[in-house]
């Protein structure tokens, strides 16, 4: 069965980098975009970055652009968000999600990991 | 990229159908049939119920189903049960090549 795992969040300083991983399993991981997606604590869902199934289209929300980098690993069948310059504003429960090829939609969901971006 | 426009609550009976609206523009909802909607229980990742306006994924219970108008997409929720308590996001591709999510109604089943 399909299967997401992230992991990777903690709380970290303002201005400091961190890197979130989600392990995927259960499905052809080369096959199927995936996504990042966050939810600050008690507030709602926010896209936040997509990479394409080939790896060579990675799309961002303005909020992130230019400090948040997308990125996957088909060896360890692994997602990636390196994400710098964090801000307060950042924290929230990370989850990755794998993009439901040619609708657009978000089908299978991992747990989450809450990043914590506080001094 | 503003946040679609959804109720922040909605609430209903059990068996009755209860409607949640989701409302954007032309570059979002009234421009591609990239809708989808999701229903997430307090402290649960969310899980699709619905995409491409009103496809329903296998094993989602047909009591769900979607719909959409110019800019405006909604889900409709019959036969209301307790477990159908929970929050609902309504998701759409844009113009930008980017996705936005509703602000998310809260579904109270009285």
């Amino acid at each position: 069965q399909v299967q997401l795992v992230e992991s990777g969040g903690g709380v970290v300083q303002p201005g400091r980098p961190l890197r979130l991983s989600c392990a995927a399993s259960g499905f052809t991981f080369s096959n199927y975009g995936m996504h990042w997606v966050r939810q600050a604590p008690g507030k709602g869902l926010e896209w936040v970055a997509l990479i394409s199934n080939d790896g060579k289209n990675k799309l961002y929300a303005d909020s992130v652009k230019g400090r948040f980098t997308i990125s996957r690993d088909y060896s360890q069948n692994t997602l990636y968000l390196q994400m710098n310059s964090l801000r307060a504003e950042d924290t929230a429960v990370y989850y990755c999600a794998r993009d439901r090829s040619t609708s657009w939609s978000l089908d299978y969901w991992g747990q989450g990991t809450l990043a914590t971006v506080s001094s | 990229q503003s946040a679609l426009t959804q109720p922040a609550s909605v609430s209903g009976s059990p068996g009755q159908s209860i409607t949640i609206s989701c409302t954007g523009t032309s570059s979002d909802v009234g421009g591609y049939n990239y809708v989808s909607w999701y229903q997430q229980h307090p402290g649960k990742a969310p899980k699709l119920i619905i995409y491409e306006v009103g496809d329903r994924p296998s094993g989602v219970s047909n009591r769900f189903s979607g719909s959409k108008s110019g800019n405006t997409a909604s889900l409709t929720i019959s036969g209301l049960q307790a477990e159908d308590e929970a929050d609902y996001y309504c998701m759409s591709y844009t113009s930008s090549d980017t996705w936005v999510f509703g602000g998310g109604t809260r579904l109270t089943v009285l």
